[in-house]
C-alpha cells in the first residue's frame, strides 16, 4: 500500500499569512493526488486534484505543487474560514490512501 | 446540483450486520465510480471501498475486505454498503463519495455521512 505522510501535524498562522503543508508518498503516485479541506461537522471538500488542478469554485489562494513524491498545498493569504484539517489522498492505485491530516489553526 | 445522501446508520452489536444506502441525484449516476470513505471518532479519513460505474469491479481497504460488500443499482441511482461481522473499530461516520467516470478518479462530491456505532 502507498503510505502518505503529512507534515506538520498542526500549523498555527495568522490571517494574511502564506502557509504551506506537505504530503510525502512512499512511492510514485503518478501525480494522482488530491487535497481536501475538512471542517468539523461538514462533509470534506475537494480543493485540488491531479496534484495541481484547482477544483471549480475553490478560491485561487489555494494551490498545489509537486516534485516527484513530495506534494504541497499552499494557501497564499490565510482567511479566517480556512481553519480546518487538510488531507492529501492518492488515487493512483488501490487501496486508495489518505495522509493523517494537517490541522490548521488561525491565531 | 450534485447530491449524495446517506441513510441507514445506527447502533449495531459486535459481529452484527448493517446496510448503508446512498441516494444520488443531479448527475448521470451510471457513468461514475462511487466510493465509501469513513472517519472514526478522533481519527482521520479512511477510504473503504470503490465500485466501478457498471458494478463490474469492486475494490476494498484491507481492513474491511471479506466483511464489507459494495453494490449499486443504476436503475434507482443508489449505492449500498453491506457491512457484516462488524467490529468495535468499524465505529465511524461513513461518507458516500462520487469518484471519477467509469473506473475511478478523484473524489469530488461527498455526502454528509451516516453514523455507525458498533457497541454491545
Amino acid at each position: 500500500d502507498i503510505q502518505l505522510t503529512q507534515s506538520p501535524s498542526t500549523l498555527s498562522a495568522s490571517v494574511g499569512d502564506r502557509v504551506t503543508m506537505s504530503c510525502r508518498a512512499s512511492q510514485s503516485v503518478g501525480g494522482w493526488l488530491a487535497w481536501f479541506q475538512h471542517r468539523p461537522g461538514e462533509a470534506p471538500k475537494l480543493l485540488i486534484y491531479r496534484a495541481f488542478t484547482l477544483e471549480t469554485g475553490v478560491p485561487s489562494r489555494f494551490s498545489g505543487g509537486a516534485s516527484e513524491t513530495e506534494f504541497t498545498l499552499t494557501i497564499s493569504s490565510l482567511q479566517p474560514d480556512d481553519s480546518a484539517t487538510y488531507y492529501c489522498q492518492q488515487y493512483n492505485s488501490f487501496p486508495y490512501t489518505f495522509g493523517q491530516g494537517t490541522k490548521l489553526e488561525i491565531k | 446540483q450534485v447530491q449524495v445522501v446517506e441513510s441507514g446508520g445506527g447502533v449495531v452489536q459486535p459481529e452484527g450486520s448493517r446496510t448503508l444506502s446512498c441516494a444520488a441525484s443531479g448527475f448521470t449516476f451510471s457513468k461514475y465510480a462511487m466510493n465509501w470513505v469513513r472517519q472514526a471518532p478522533g481519527k482521520g479519513l479512511e477510504w473503504v471501498a470503490l465500485i466501478s460505474y457498471d458494478g463490474s469491479k469492486e475494490y476494498y481497504a484491507d481492513s474491511v475486505s471479506g466483511r464489507f460488500t459494495v453494490s449499486r443499482d443504476n436503475s434507482k441511482n443508489m449505492l449500498f454498503l453491506q457491512m457484516d461481522s462488524l467490529r468495535l473499530e468499524d465505529t465511524a461516520m461513513y461518507h458516500c463519495v462520487r469518484g471519477g467516470e467509469f473506473y475511478g478518479g478523484h473524489l469530488d462530491f461527498w455526502g454528509q455521512g451516516a453514523p455507525v456505532t458498533v457497541s454491545s
